[in-house]
């Protein structure tokens, strides 16, 4: 059974560094095709993709937010840790882990979620 | 940046009815294209896959089609658990992006 939980702050202040823990259980991320991704959805509205670890270290970020993002794994933790430079209240959403099967061939959907944790952004 | 524009934004439906939502990329992405069924404080859930593969676990009243730029999710006969928010979701070359949401309400 594939589970999956994100752990980190709730309230972070503007320009400060955010750093959110994936924990997972079911699954090796050393397992060939194997990933993690992250992604965030704001209070109300739709959700956005923000990056993705496989097992080999390969590392895959979206283009609009790059320069502030940085995605590691552990493999003996069993976890994936994801940092995000410079917040700004428009970052406060629920960031989701979740993993995305070596069944997808080349392609990335996400087939199980952790439940997500809210962080608010605020001074 | 492909864009993906799903209609409608809401619907009012009934249990029982059929539903089609559709979703419209801004450039061809194949079939390159899944769909989530997300419910209020919860995770998105996969159903859709491929553009018209059914995720393990999935009740079959869920079906997808299309190819290119143009794709539909269908229910088939709504139940109740069926209301939710259902999002499209398309990868190209790591420029993964969803749709904005299209709330399922009960009529």
């Amino acid at each position: 059974q594939i589970t999956l939980k994100e752990s980190g702050p709730t309230l972070v202040k503007p320009t400060q560094t955010l750093t959110l823990t994936c924990t997972f259980s079911g699954f090796s991320l050393s397992t060939s095709g194997v990933g993690v991704g992250w992604i965030r959805q704001p209070p109300g509205k739709a959700l956005e993709w923000l990056a993705l670890i496989y097992w080999d270290d390969d590392k895959r970020y979206s283009p609009s937010l790059k320069s502030r993002l940085t995605i590691t794994k552990d493999t003996s933790k069993n976890q994936v840790v994801l940092t995000m430079t410079n917040m700004d209240p428009v970052d406060t959403a629920t960031y989701y882990c979740a993993h995305r099967s070596r069944w997808f061939g080349e392609l990335v959907y996400f087939d199980y979620w952790g439940q997500g944790t809210l962080v608010t952004v605020s001074s | 940046a492909i864009q993906l524009t799903q209609s409608p934004s809401s619907l009012s439906a009934s249990v029982g009815d059929r539903v089609t939502i559709t979703c419209r990329a801004s450039q061809g992405i194949s079939s390159a294209l899944a769909w989530y069924q997300q419910k209020p404080g919860k995770a998105p859930k996969l159903l859709i896959y491929d553009a018209s593969s059914l995720e393990s676990g999935v009740p079959s009243r869920f079906s997808g089609s299309g190819s290119g730029t143009d794709f539909t999710l269908t229910i088939s006969s709504l139940q109740p658990e069926d209301f939710a928010t259902y999002y499209c979701q398309q990868f190209n070359s790591y420029r993964i992006t969803f749709g904005q949401g299209t709330r399922l309400e009960i009529k």
